[in-house]
């Protein structure tokens, strides 16, 4: 079975401060995604990346970066964390950009930022 | 721009009582139709993934089914252990990189 583990489950943050969240996945997968989720507002996509180094905006960018180093790793940075950044932040990775295979995520980020 | 809409935002059923949860989207032409389960606290787990109009796929208790312009995700005789939030996502032809994401169903299934 394909594991996207994320690094935490819970962080608590401060306006402001420097905030980066990571994934890893297991699978050898070409494919990354990182999405928050809100009540009501269903999964957005901030970034995906396709390939080691290679990122592409999603629909939300703004106030996020991105980092793809290594095929495994993925990390969200956001810069300067503010209010409405408080969310779940879930990751996901996929075997074929252009195919139909699911994603897979794992099990979300819950960051509070006061 | 891709739309997905499930109905109802929310259902709770008794144990045994099947019902049926409902996605409606609005893409420019469909590769795919995909339907997750999450629980609470975890990331959703992918269910199904449907490609034209017509075709059905089942497990265990969950059927999926999908016309040009909506997806069904039938529950017979559900059990407490179905209850979670339930959700659609479509993948547009014209836009291979992304899919599109419904707001979910949350399921409650009562003993």
């Amino acid at each position: 079975d394909v594991k996207v583990t994320q690094s935490s489950r819970y962080l608590v943050k401060r306006t402001g401060e420097k905030v980066f969240l990571e994934c890893v996945q297991d699978m050898d997968h070409e494919n990354m995604f990182w999405y928050r989720q809100d009540p009501g507002l269903g999964l957005r996509l901030i970034y995906f990346s396709y390939d080691v180094k290679m990122k592409e905006k999603g629909d939300i960018p703004e106030g996020y970066s991105v980092s793809r180093e290594k095929k495994e790793r993925f990390s969200l940075i956001l810069e300067s964390a503010s209010t409405n950044q408080t969310s779940m932040y879930l990751c996901a990775s996929r075997r074929r950009l252009e195919g139909l295979s699911p994603l897979h995520f794992g099990n979300g980020t819950r960051l509070t930022v006061t | 721009e891709d739309q997905v809409t499930q109905s109802p935002e929310a259902l709770r059923l008794q144990e045994g009582e099947s019902s049926s949860l409902n996605c409606s989207y609005t893409v420019s032409g469909l590769r795919g139709l995909f339907w997750y389960r999450q629980d609470p606290g975890k990331g959703p787990e992918f269910l199904f993934t449907l490609y034209s109009a017509g075709e059905e796929k089942e497990k265990e208790r969950l059927k999926a089914t999908l016309t040009k312009k909506e997806s069904f995700l039938h529950i017979t005789a559900p059990k407490p252990e179905d209850s979670a939030t339930y959700l659609c996502a479509v993948q547009d032809s014209g836009s291979a990189r992304q899919l599109t994401f419904g707001s979910g169903t949350q399921l409650t299934v009562l003993p």
